[in-house]
């Protein structure tokens, strides 16, 4: 079975430019994250859908991110524009069921803001 | 509120000898724990989850871990460490409430040939 698809795996962009993440979970997932790693801070939710309805966004750094589920097969992160404290691997996980069921992670978007 | 603390940021071992990971938890509840595996550019892998069932849990590649209550930890283990389990390892708690996760901040497991 494919796992949670990211793309692309790596971007590189100057600061001012919006940046488009992807995400595909895997089929029959009801749930699906997004986190952002760093070194200083380490893994951070930054918002999670069920059903492809936003249900907590409390961890989107500020409103230069926003993140949409138009169908249960993807999720785009968009930062506009984007700063290079921005800089980070960006990880999409998807779940089925509540929440003490794993979550399954992608590979990661590595993002570097010039 | 719930929490996990990963009490090593960096493990060395040899190849061959056992490895322990040690975890410690904070939740007001019977909490649900997760410990995931991350290789070098590579997402988070299972290795294996605790949700209030037998107190030894064992997962892939060998590891087990020890849900003990008394002593609010989770600890990682297994006999006998191998080269390809160099890697970063995660101590994940269920957030109460909510459906995320709070990650410890991870050990980095060094296996010494």
């Amino acid at each position: 079975d494919a796992g949670v698809i990211q793309s692309p795996r790596h971007e590189v962009t100057e600061m001012g430019q919006e940046v488009t993440l992807r995400c595909k979970p895997i089929s029959g997932h009801d749930y699906l994250f997004w986190y952002r790693q760093t070194m200083m801070r380490g893994l951070e939710l930054l918002i999670y859908f069920n059903n492809n309805v936003p249900i907590d966004d409390s961890g989107m750094p500020e409103d230069r991110f926003s993140a949409k589920m138009p169908n249960a097969s993807f999720s785009t992160l968009k930062i506009q524009p984007s700063e290079p404290r921005d800089s980070a691997v960006y990880f999409c996980a998807s779940r089925q069921g509540g929440g003490n069921q794993p979550q399954h992670f992608g590979d990661g978007t590595r993002l570097s803001i010039l | 509120a719930q929490s996990v603390t990963q009490l090593d940021s960096h493990v060395s071992v040899s190849e061959g000898t056992p490895v322990l990971l040690r975890c410690n938890y904070s939740s007001s509840y019977s909490p649900s724990l997760f410990w995931y595996v991350q290789h070098p550019n590579k997402g988070l892998q299972l290795l294996l989850k605790y949700t209030s069932a037998a107190t030894l849990v064992k997962g892939i590649n060998g590891f087990e871990a020890e849900f003990k209550k008394s002593e609010t930890s989770f600890h990682l283990t297994k006999p006998s460490a191998h080269m390809s389990d160099a890697a970063e390892y995660f101590c994940v708690v269920v957030r109460g409430g909510a459906d995320g996760l709070t990650f410890g901040k991870g050990t980095h497991l060094i296996i010494q040939p």
